[in-house]
C-alpha cells in the first residue's frame, strides 16, 4: 500500500522559535495533502488543505500566518509552525490523497511537537 | 456543518466476544465513511472504506455498514483479540476529500 512518512517524529523546541514538519509521500504522487493536530485523548482536527502548487486552504479558527503550509512538489508537504508557544503542543499528523480511486488518504505515522 | 459522534467513548471486554461500534453523522451528503485504528502515539490504519454508494464492507473479522439515509454506521469486530486493543476512529468524506472525525471509541479487550 501507498506510504506516507514524517519528519521529525518528535520535537522539542523553546518558545519563539520555529519548527519545521516535513510531510512525504513515498511511492505515489499526491497532489493533495491534509494536515491535522490532534490533543491528548482527542479527535483529529483538520487545520489545512495543501494543494501542489498553490496556497492551502486553512480551516476555520486556524491561524494561516502561525501554521505557514508549502507543497512545493507532488511529494512534499511541509508545515512550519512558527513562533512556537506551549500551547501548540501537540500532536501533528498528515496525510495524502491517492489521485485516483475512491477518495483514499493515506497518514503518516505523526510528528509530537512539545515547546517548552 | 459535518458533526460525526461515536459511542461509547470508552469499551472493555474479555477476549472472544464481538462487539460493536457506533458512528453517527449530521450531514448524509458524504463521499465515503472510513474506520480507522490508531494505538497510542501512532498514526493512522485504514481499515474499511464504505463508499456512499455502498451498504457495508468487510474486512477479516471486520464488518462495517453504512445507512446514509439515518446517518448512521457501525463496526462489528468478531471474536475480539487483546491485540485488536486501540483506539477506533470513524470519519465522513465530504466531496472535497476532508475528513471530519469521530471523537473515538477506546477498545480494551482482556485476555
Amino acid at each position: 500500500g501507498a506510504v506516507v512518512s514524517q519528519h521529525p517524529s518528535r520535537v522539542i523546541c523553546k518558545s519563539g522559535t520555529s519548527v519545521k514538519i516535513e510531510c512525504r509521500s513515498l511511492d505515489f504522487q499526491a497532489t493533495t495533502m491534509f494536515w491535522y493536530r490532534q490533543f491528548p485523548k482527542q479527535s483529529l482536527m483538520l487545520m489545512a488543505t495543501s494543494n501542489e502548487g498553490s496556497k492551502a486552504t486553512y480551516e476555520q479558527g486556524v491561524e494561516k500566518d502561525k501554521f505557514l503550509i508549502n507543497h512545493a512538489s507532488l511529494t512534499l508537504s511541509t508545515l512550519t509552525v512558527t513562533s512556537a508557544h506551549p500551547e501548540d503542543s501537540s500532536f501533528y499528523i498528515c496525510s495524502a490523497r491517492v489521485p485516483a480511486g475512491r477518495g483514499e488518504q493515506y497518514f503518516g505515522p505523526g510528528t509530537r511537537l512539545t515547546v517548552t | 456543518k459535518q458533526e460525526v459522534t461515536q459511542i461509547p467513548a470508552a469499551l472493555s471486554v474479555p477476549e472472544g466476544e464481538n462487539l460493536v461500534l457506533n458512528c453517527s453523522f449530521t450531514d448524509s451528503a458524504i463521499y465515503n465513511l472510513q474506520w480507522f485504528r490508531q494505538d497510542p502515539g501512532k498514526g493512522l490504519t485504514s481499515l474499511l472504506l464504505i463508499q456512499s454508494s455502498q451498504r457495508e464492507q468487510t474486512s477479516g473479522r471486520l464488518n462495517a455498514s453504512l445507512d446514509k439515509s439515518s446517518g448512521r454506521s457501525t463496526l462489528y469486530i468478531a471474536a475480539s483479540q487483546p491485540g485488536d486493543s486501540a483506539t477506533y476512529l470513524c470519519a465522513a468524506m465530504d466531496s472535497s476529500y476532508k475528513l471530519i472525525f469521530g471523537s473515538g471509541t477506546r477498545l480494551l479487550v482482556r485476555p
